[in-house]
């Protein structure tokens, strides 16, 4: 089975500064997908960025960077220059590639605020 | 490129009732999906269709939900006798593999009286 764990339920960062919020994977599958997700007070769900578990580099996405260390089984979201708007709820997710399962696993989220 | 749409956005009704749900997704995505969040939770999957066929579905999703995509394209999720624990927003998503991301709908927001 599938696991996604986000152990920060929220965060604060200072406008205009960057922050980290941490996600760990669990899966026996070797090759999946991994994705962050914003979701603000509205409800949608914003797709932000995606990493392949055999990309060799990290994915970046304007001011969203993953930091990934496939033997951590760790994909960190990276958001430098925090803005106002990016007060948001965050979830990691992942799919697995081989196991015939194909719906996204979230994590549990972390709610992130941003300090004018 | 008109993204995923949901409808209704909000639904209160009786416990008890029935209701459904309606998703159109992208229209080159062949590949849509029910998911059920409760507050302070990530989503949790419901059902996924490729095309028309209904592939995987959910322990979640028990006798009294049902889920259809007649022509591959729109999908409705139906509730029957719905209870207080069916109170959720209920998001749709769509993809054109398993490869790339799956984009989701506003939700469907539905509160159980």
């Amino acid at each position: 089975a599938q696991k996604i764990t986000q152990t920060q339920p929220g965060m604060f960062v200072q406008e205009k500064e960057a922050v980290t919020l941490d996600c760990t994977y669990d899966t026996s599958d070797p090759s999946y997908g991994l994705f962050w997700y914003k979701q603000p007070s509205s409800g949608e769900m914003i797709f932000l960025i995606y990493q392949g578990s055999y990309d060799q580099q990290n994915a970046t996405e304007g001011r969203y960077s993953l930091n990934f260390q496939k033997a951590r089984k760790s994909a960190n979201l990276v958001i430098s220059a925090s803005q106002l708007g990016d007060s948001a709820m965050y979830f990691c997710a992942m799919v697995p590639y081989n196991s015939g399962n194909t719906p996204l696993v979230f994590g549990k989220g972390t709610r992130l605020s941003v300090i004018a | 490129d008109t993204g995923v749409s949901q409808d209704p956005r909000h639904k209160i009704t009786k416990r008890g009732q029935n209701v459904t749900f309606r998703c159109d997704p992208i229209s080159e995505h062949n590949r849509l999906y029910w998911y059920r969040q409760t507050l302070g939770q990530g989503p949790e999957f419901l059902t996924y269709f490729q095309n028309e066929a209904q592939l995987e579905k959910s322990r979640l999703l028990s006798d009294r939900f049902s889920a259809e995509r007649p022509k591959g394209s729109f999908s409705t999720l139906e509730i029957q006798r719905t209870e207080q624990g069916d109170s959720a927003m209920y998001l749709c998503a769509s993809s054109l593999s398993v490869e790339q991301p799956q984009h989701f709908g506003d939700g469907t927001r539905l509160s159980i009286l």
